[in-house]
């Protein structure tokens, strides 16, 4: 069975610095690995993923995440929080078999961003 | 751009009560999905469906549950008879192929009382 960690349910930043949130997974099989956001009120969106290319995946609002096969890792980074950045993260893993493809998530991420 | 929609925003219902959960996909998308997320726990799968049937569905998609595809556009979740327990918010998913980017609605949050 498939499973992801988020280290730390909150995260406080301040305006300018840099974010990072933590994910480690477990995966039988080569992982899909995912970042959401999730504003206020609003549905998950996607940030970015990994398919087994480029171990380095930019994503949107100047978001990226490495994949770190020796680490099980899949860490996302911002190098400048904005105050538009205050959401819950998400990390999943994409379970991708004949049957389908369910994500399994992490437990979120809070990220506040401090003026 | 297109988006996953879903009705109501918020439903509150007494318990053993059936509910019925609302969603349109993307047009052209193939593959659908419900998730939960009980307050302050993690999103969970609950079933996924393509070509008018379960694909894979979760421990927690018991009897009380089942989805439907009535008309080519909704996609509905059922639950027979409401428990305490399954105050939540749902999350409709789709997507176009297997392996594609899952697009996900605002969710209809459940409440049990």
């Amino acid at each position: 069975a498939q499973s992801v960690t988020q280290l730390g349910s909150h995260v406080s930043v301040s305006e300018g610095a840099l974010v990072l949130l933590r994910c480690n997974y477990s995966s039988s099989v080569p992982p899909y690995l995912f970042w959401y956001v999730q504003y206020p009120n609003q549905g998950l969106q996607l940030l970015l993923k990994y398919t087994s290319a480029a171990t380095l995946v930019k994503g949107i609002n100047g978001f990226e995440a490495e994949f770190k096969k020796s680490e099980t890792s899949f860490h996302l980074t911002k190098p400048s929080a904005h105050m538009s950045d205050a959401a819950e993260y998400f990390c999943a893993v994409s379970d991708l078999g004949a049957a389908g493809n369910k994500l399994t998530f992490g437990g979120g991420t809070r990220v506040l961003v401090k003026p | 751009e297109p988006e996953v929609t879903q009705t109501p925003s918020h439903q509150v219902t007494q318990m053993g009560q059936e509910v019925i959960l609302r969603c349109v996909p993307i047009s052209n998308h193939l593959y659908f999905y419900w998730y939960r997320q009980i307050l302050g726990q993690k999103v969970e799968f609950l079933v996924s469906f393509y070509n008018n049937e379960i694909s894979e569905k979760s421990e927690i998609f018991d009897d009380q549950f089942s989805v439907e595809r009535p008309d080519g556009s909704n996609f509905t979740l059922k639950i027979r008879s409401t428990k305490l327990e399954d105050s939540a918010m749902y999350f409709c998913a789709s997507t176009g192929t297997l392996a594609g980017e899952q697009y996900f609605g605002p969710g209809t949050r459940l409440t049990v009382t």
